[in-house]
């Protein structure tokens, strides 16, 4: 069974880059199935995509954060990584890491990571 | 606004069923079987507890099944437990560039 474990910083200031990495163990990041994503939901509310990337490194954002998002995979370290640049406070947000199936399934889900955005 | 809509809010006493209704379009839901539903306790990550409409994950009890028409998927669990209590989201696979869409969730009170 795949286990998935985020990190990076808790708190990032307006205007900056959030860089989280998830930790992906139980079976090669590179072999597998699974597309790699990464899912936000803001304090008291519902779940929002951010993003995923297939094995190959394509990477799939969604539409209403205008190309802010950068994601990549590192097959040597069993991980892969998010950047999300010029933050705004609305983006507070826990921040999930997910091993994704067909039909953008969400199948396995790292604890997530509380990301606060403030001076 | 959520993409697919779900009640706020369902309830049921222990031993009893609940259904939670997702409703969407013939964009999402009715033009493919790919709903899931998720879990989530307060404070802790959600769960896949459905996926590709009806399917349940291994460990998942057979108390939870799911089923879909037209543009409404439904969860219905039976035999309420008091571990049942938590927040239901739904949701449902579409075409690019969005990819996924979710319900804004149901909390699941067990009285």
């Amino acid at each position: 069974q795949l286990q998935l474990q985020e990190s990076g910083p808790r708190l990032v200031k307006p205007s900056e880059t959030l860089s989280l990495t998830c930790t992906v163990t139980g079976d090669s990041i590179s072999g597998s199935s699974y597309y790699w994503g990464w899912i936000r939901q803001p304090p008291g509310k519902g779940l929002e995509w951010v993003g995923s990337i297939d094995p190959s490194g394509r990477v799939y954002s969604n539409p209403s954060l205008k190309r802010r998002v950068t994601m990549s995979i590192d097959t040597s370290k069993s991980q892969f990584s998010l950047n999300l640049n010029s933050m705004t406070a609305t983006e507070t947000a826990v921040y999930y890491c997910v091993a994704v199936r067909r039909g953008s399934t969400p199948y396995y889900w790292g604890q997530g990571t509380l990301v606060t955005v403030s001076s | 606004q959520s993409a697919l809509t779900q009640p706020r809010s369902v309830s049921g006493s222990p031993g009893q069923s609940v259904t939670i209704s997702c409703t969407g379009t013939s964009s999402d839901i009715g033009a493919y079987n790919f709903v899931s539903w998720l879990q989530q306790h307060p404070g802790k990550a959600p769960a896949l507890i459905i996926y590709d409409v009806s399917e349940r994950p291994s460990g998942v009890p057979d108390r939870f099944s799911a089923s879909k028409s037209g543009n409404t998927a439904s969860l219905t669990i039976s035999g309420l437990q008091a571990e049942d209590e938590a927040d239901y989201y739904c949701s449902s696979y579409v075409d690019s560039p969005i990819f996924v869409v979710y319900g804004g969730g149901t909390k699941l009170t067990v009285l």
